[in-house]
């Protein structure tokens, strides 16, 4: 029943190695996000996906990849963490044209020690 | 241009009272505008929505007020409830979303 649903819900890791976080969604959105919430709350786009391509890469590092396999997915991947990525990292989807609330997953709070 | 502020950072309402969430942007692009409740340990969840050509839309206790002229909107919260205590953000959507740094309600019993 879930809409949005990432895994895993946490993630506990060391500096310098490399994790990925998976995302699907089964509510037929064309488009899929992830956003980064920091300790502050604020949220930030990082990437946003319609129909497997991408269309928005804001100022994110490189170490950071996000890969879609196909419309329902969309996994991110992250070389050579750092401490600086400890945040809760969500994963969202709409459905294309101006005007569609965004749906999002439950996140996933990743640490990096 | 791309950035919508939101306040107050924090706010304490006694139940029963009113909760009242301001936001104002500048980019007159944006053309839907919704509200989001976020949880402990959850993702936001759309509460509410609006487009700029209705000046207030409500739904059960939740309202929101949209002047655009001033390109401000409201969230007003009626009767708050102590299961209303979470965190509040404004969005807009433009080619994307942009959100609001949020604001923290706790609603005393």
């Amino acid at each position: 029943d879930t809409a949005v649903s990432q895994t895993p819900k946490y993630l506990v890791t060391q500096m310098g190695n490399d994790k990925s976080i998976k995302c699907e969604q089964n509510l037929g959105h064309d488009t899929m996000y992830w956003y980064k919430q920091d300790s502050k709350k604020f949220l930030k786009i990082m990437f946003s996906y319609n129909n497997k391509e991408l269309i928005i890469n804001e100022t994110v590092p490189n170490r950071f990849s996000p890969k879609s396999p196909d419309k329902a997915h969309l996994n991110l991947h992250i070389n050579s963490l750092e401490l600086g990525d400890s945040a809760v990292y969500f994963c969202a989807s709409s459905q294309g044209g101006r005007g569609s609330p965004l749906h999002f997953g439950n996140g996933t709070r990743l640490t990096v020690t | 241009q791309q950035q919508v502020k939101q306040s107050p950072q924090s706010l304490i309402v006694q139940k029963g009272g009113i909760s009242i969430i301001n936001c104002a942007y500048e980019n007159t692009a944006f053309d839907y505008f919704p509200w989001y409740q976020q949880f402990p340990g959850k993702g936001p969840a759309l509460l509410i929505a609006i487009r700029p050509d209705v000046s207030e839309k409500k739904e059960g206790r939740f309202t929101i007020s949209f002047n655009k002229s001033a390109k401000q909107f409201s969230l007003h919260i009626m009767d708050s409830q102590p299961g209303d205590s979470a965190t509040y953000f404004c969005a807009a959507r433009g080619e994307n979303f942009v959100f609001g740094p949020g604001t923290r309600l706790s609603v005393l019993p």
